[in-house]
């Protein structure tokens, strides 16, 4: 059963801001929001993560609303490069990432 | 820092020959370890993770096997491939030590696609 919804893909254009939303509405406690993205043909790259806490890196920003059921994940300034598959992930600290299908975000010029 | 190594990075081999993708880390101890694959247009599947030497779960039964013989080595096989094997497999492992409110990252190593013909 897939603990996170996305939507299955979203359009934005370059130098724009991309947010890309989450569900999760059954998360646990101990339970973590991880980010990654997959571009074609490489493997999976972390983003970001956090439990209940905004956070940022030089990657993007993980907004967490108050109740954790659902995310936004924020890419300030979309570039090509940024065109690939999301995935929002939940599950504990340092257990297994169960893949769901993902956002796939396009980028363009 | 942590370091993941696959090989072959790329490998094509015949229905009914056997197996075996390698990785292996560098930079931790102990680490959990984990194999995916992603087949043609597929997400990503997990396949095995090992949370120790010798000590393999398997998530999906399959053609393939897992093995742990040393603490940072983590091998993928087969004994005669089918053509539904083929697909990109990547090996994960944590960085850091899970605890409760730190929250750790897995990383993916570079992958190793393997094409049945």
């Amino acid at each position: 059963d897939a603990k996170t919804t996305q939507p299955p893909s979203m359009d934005c254009a370059e130098g724009r801001a991309a947010n890309l939303p989450c569900n999760h509405s059954t998360i646990s406690g101990n339970e973590y929001v991880y980010w990654y993205r997959q571009i074609h043909s490489q493997g999976p790259q972390y983003i970001i993560h956090g439990l209940k806490n905004n956070e940022t890196n030089e990657m993007a920003s993980l907004i967490i609303t108050e109740d954790r059921k659902s995310s936004t994940l924020i890419l300030p300034h979309a570039t090509l490069r940024d065109t690939a598959v999301y995935y929002c992930i939940v599950t504990q600290a340092g257990t297994a990432l169960i893949f769901g299908k993902g956002t796939t975000l396009s980028v363009s010029s | 820092s942590q370091t993941i190594h696959q090989w072959p990075a790329t490998l094509v081999q015949p229905v009914g020959s056997p197996l075996s993708l390698e990785c292996t880390v560098e930079g931790t101890s102990n680490p959990n370890l984990y194999w995916y694959r992603q087949a043609a247009g597929r997400g990503l599947q997990l396949l095995f993770y090992s949370v120790g030497i010798g000590q393999i779960s398997s998530e999906v039964p399959q053609n393939l096997s897992a093995s742990r013989p040393q603490d940072r080595q983590f091998i993928l096989s087969s004994k005669k491939l089918l053509l539904s094997d083929s697909g990109f497999y990547l090996c994960a492992c944590p960085v850091g030590q899970a605890s409760w409110g730190s929250g750790n990252t897995i990383y993916f190593g570079e992958g190793s696609w393997l094409t049945v013909v």
